[in-house]
C-alpha cells in the first residue's frame, strides 16, 4: 500500500468552476501537509502548507486537513485556464523528506 | 534571486554508462534534497544534505548511486553503471532550516 494515495485524473473543468482535489494517507506520523503545483517541464512549486486539522485559505485556494480520517483536500474557486497544471499533495513527518502523491492533472477550459 | 538550477535538463545514455547530474541550490540554503520520479509513479525522496553532510540517504535505491556535496554548495548525483530502471526525472530541492523546499526544473534521464 502506498503511503499517499491521490487520484491521477485527468480532471477537466470549465473556467469558473470549483475544483476539488484530494489525497488520503496511511501514516499517522505525517504532521505537515502541502500542495504543490507543477507546470509542464517545471519543478513543483509550493501552493499551500498546513500543519493542523482544519482549513487554510489563500486567495482562491483552500486547503483542508482531516487527520482523524487521514484525508486532505485542495479547493480552487473560480478556476482559471492558468490553473491548468498537475497538482501534487505532499506530506512530511518532520524529518524533512517529503512523501508525494502521484499528482492530479487539471485542465481548465476557457 | 536565482532559483534552484539543475544540469543537464535532459540526458540520454546507454545502459552501463555513467551519468552525473548537477544541482545548484539557492544561495544560502544549507539543506539540499534529491528526489526522483519514475514514469507513472510518485516523486520519491532519495537523500538530504545539510551543508556537506548526508543527513538522510534512506531513499537511495542502491550503491550505483553516489551523491556528493563538496564544500556545502552544489551537489552531484552520479549513477554508475546506469540501468534501464534508472530512467526518470531527477529533482533537486533546497531550503533554509525548517522552511519551504524550492524545487529545480529537474533532469530528465533516459537510459536506453
Amino acid at each position: 500500500q502506498k503511503e499517499v494515495e491521490q487520484d491521477p485524473g485527468p480532471l477537466s473543468v470549465p473556467e469558473g468552476a470549483i475544483v476539488s482535489l484530494n489525497c488520503t494517507y496511511s501514516n499517522s506520523a505525517f504532521q505537515y501537509f502541502m500542495w504543490y503545483r507543477q507546470y509542464s517541464r517545471k519543478g513543483p512549486e509550493l501552493l499551500m502548507y498546513t500543519y493542523s486539522s482544519g482549513n487554510k485559505e489563500d486567495g482562491r485556494f483552500t486547503a483542508q486537513v482531516d487527520k482523524s480520517s487521514k484525508y486532505i483536500s485542495l479547493f480552487i474557486r473560480d478556476s482559471q485556464p492558468s490553473d491548468s497544471a498537475t497538482y501534487l499533495c505532499a506530506m512530511e513527518t518532520g524529518a524533512n523528506n517529503l512523501f508525494f502523491g502521484t499528482g492530479t492533472r487539471l485542465t481548465v477550459i476557457p | 534571486e536565482a532559483g534552484v538550477t539543475q544540469f543537464p535538463s535532459h540526458s540520454v545514455i546507454e545502459k552501463g554508462q555513467t551519468v552525473t547530474l548537477r544541482c545548484d541550490p539557492i544561495s544560502g540554503h544549507d539543506n539540499l534534497y534529491w528526489y526522483r520520479r519514475v514514469m507513472g509513479k510518485e516523486i520519491k525522496f532519495l537523500l538530504h544534505f545539510v551543508k556537506e553532510s548526508k543527513q538522510d540517504e534512506s531513499g537511495m535505491p542502491n550503491n550505483r548511486f553516489l551523491a556528493e556535496r563538496t564544500g556545502g554548495t552544489y551537489s552531484t548525483l552520479k549513477v554508475q553503471p546506469a540501468e534501464l530502471e534508472d530512467s526518470g526525472v531527477y529533482f533537486c530541492a533546497s531550503s533554509q532550516e525548517g522552511n519551504e523546499q524550492f524545487f529545480g526544473p529537474g533532469t530528465r534521464l533516459t537510459v536506453l
